[in-house]
């Protein structure tokens, strides 16, 4: 079984709408990171959390600790979102998603 | 300031050959990471290191050796390449175990 689940793996949605891509993981962690990767290639950090609830602009982070969950939230989504976001997990060691494959049309 | 930045982007190399990757970052990061990315899997962990002169081994250092002789770089080397190390590799820098910055990565081929 995979430590850090991310679902769904692809995700094609209508500019507008809102998104929400999520991940799970089966241990005990220190902190949570999403991350986005572009279509060129480049990864950027989004937010890293450990508790509770983050926003910057139409991005949206929660994590519930005890349910071991987190929820990366688009609002009013558009083609530029269009990347590949990642999860991953901080215990004794880094342990990183798959990713989820988002796709925004215009 | 550049943040993380990473030589080569491209390259290729025959098998058995060596090459060192070379990583810099100007934001006076304790923490520096080495990852490979192959399709269908996460990121994974090469070494790392917590500070000038020290380094560790992540999920899959086999086959590469690390160095960390300034603050500011990392190197990643291969001593003998092998097709099975075909992948792109990211180099990381962070201030304690905080967010990462990412470098662009260099995309590597071992023929």
């Amino acid at each position: 079984k995979n430590e850090v689940e991310q679902s769904p793996q692809n995700l094609t949605a209508q500019e507008g709408e809102f998104i929400t891509i999520n991940c799970s993981y089966s241990v005990g962690i220190s902190a949570l990171h999403w991350l986005q990767q572009h279509p060129g290639g480049g990864i950027v950090s989004l937010f890293m959390l450990s508790s509770g609830k983050k926003k910057h602009g139409r991005l949206i982070a929660t994590i519930n600790i005890q349910e071991k969950h987190s929820s990366l939230h688009i609002t009013a989504s558009h083609p530029r979102d269009s990347a590949v976001y990642i999860c991953a997990v901080w215990y004794d060691k880094i342990i990183f998603g798959k990713g989820t494959r988002l796709h925004i049309l215009p | 300031n550049a943040g993380v930045t990473q030589t080569p982007k491209f390259r290729v190399l025959k098998t058995g050959q060596s090459m060192t990757l070379l990583c810099a970052q100007d934001m006076n990061h304790e923490y520096m990471y080495w990852y490979r990315q192959d399709p269908g899997m996460g990121l994974r962990l090469i070494h790392y290191s917590v500070g000038e002169g020290t380094t560790a081994k992540g999920e899959v250092p086999d086959g590469y050796n690390v160095s960390r002789l300034k603050k500011q770089n990392f190197l990643l080397g291969l001593e003998s390449a092998a097709p099975s190390q075909t992948s792109v590799y990211f180099c990381a820098s962070s201030r304690g175990g905080y967010e990462q910055f990412f470098g662009p990565g260099t995309r590597l081929t071992v023929l």
